[in-house]
């Protein structure tokens, strides 16, 4: 069965600082990997996927992520954290092939201190 | 522009009562999903449709119902059998057998009054 594991709960940074917040995944195959952000009361919009090829993908709002296949990993990333990141962040799979479903990770609220 | 709406944005149930949760999407999307986020929590998936007249049950479909006889919309009817109905219900699309993302509506959250 698939699954997304985001091993954080909350991750704190400092304004300016670097920041991370991890995922790793289980599945057969290849899948498609996403990232979304969730505001309060809002739904979640996209901020970037990995479909093949380079393994540093670029997306919205100057965020990042980087794959490893080895790992199975797809770690968002943004070199200088804004207090308005502050969100919910939840990382996802998609398998190729018709008709299939997303599978969300739990989810890591991210809080970037002014 | 493109997207989902779900409406209304706030809904409050009464014990014993049916209430429906509005989503339609201009998108062309064949893919409809209905989630169910808890505070603090993921998303668990309630029904998802690929094709008009046609749905699947997700993880937690006990106590709702969907009905989908257009493309466009794909209303979630929340009966009285679901006893814990109080959550954020986000509604999203897609296309099939694509690389693409989810698009999310803006979410209906529901109160037992």
């Amino acid at each position: 069965a698939q699954s997304v594991a985001q091993p954080e709960d909350q991750v704190n940074v400092a304004e300016g600082n670097p920041l991370t917040v991890k995922c790793t995944y289980s599945v057969s195959g290849n899948p498609y990997l996403f990232w979304y952000v969730q505001y309060p009361n809002r739904g979640l919009q996209f901020l970037l996927k990995y479909i093949t090829g380079d393994n540093l993908v670029k997306g919205s709002y100057g965020f990042e992520a980087e794959f490893n296949k080895s790992q199975t990993s797809f770690h968002l990333k943004k070199p200088s954290a804004l207090v308005s990141d502050s969100a919910l962040y939840f990382c996802a799979v998609r398998d190729r092939g018709y008709g299939q479903n997303f599978v969300f990770g739990p989810g890591t609220r991210l809080s970037v201190l002014p | 522009d493109g997207g989902i709406t779900q409406s209304p944005k706030y809904l409050f149930r009464k014990e014993g009562q049916n209430v429906t949760l509005s989503c339609e999407q201009n998108l062309n999307h064949d893919a409809m999903y209905w989630y169910r986020q808890d505070p603090g929590q993921g998303l668990r998936l309630i029904y998802y449709s690929q094709i008009v007249n046609d749905f699947q049950k997700g993880d937690i479909a006990e106590g709702y119902s969907v009905s989908r006889e257009k493309k466009e919309s794909f209303p979630l009817t929340v009966t009285s059998a679901q006893k814990n109905p109080t959550a954020f219900y986000l509604c999203a699309s897609t296309e099939i057998g694509s690389n693409q993302p989810q698009h999310f509506g803006d979410g209906t959250r529901l109160s037992i009054l």
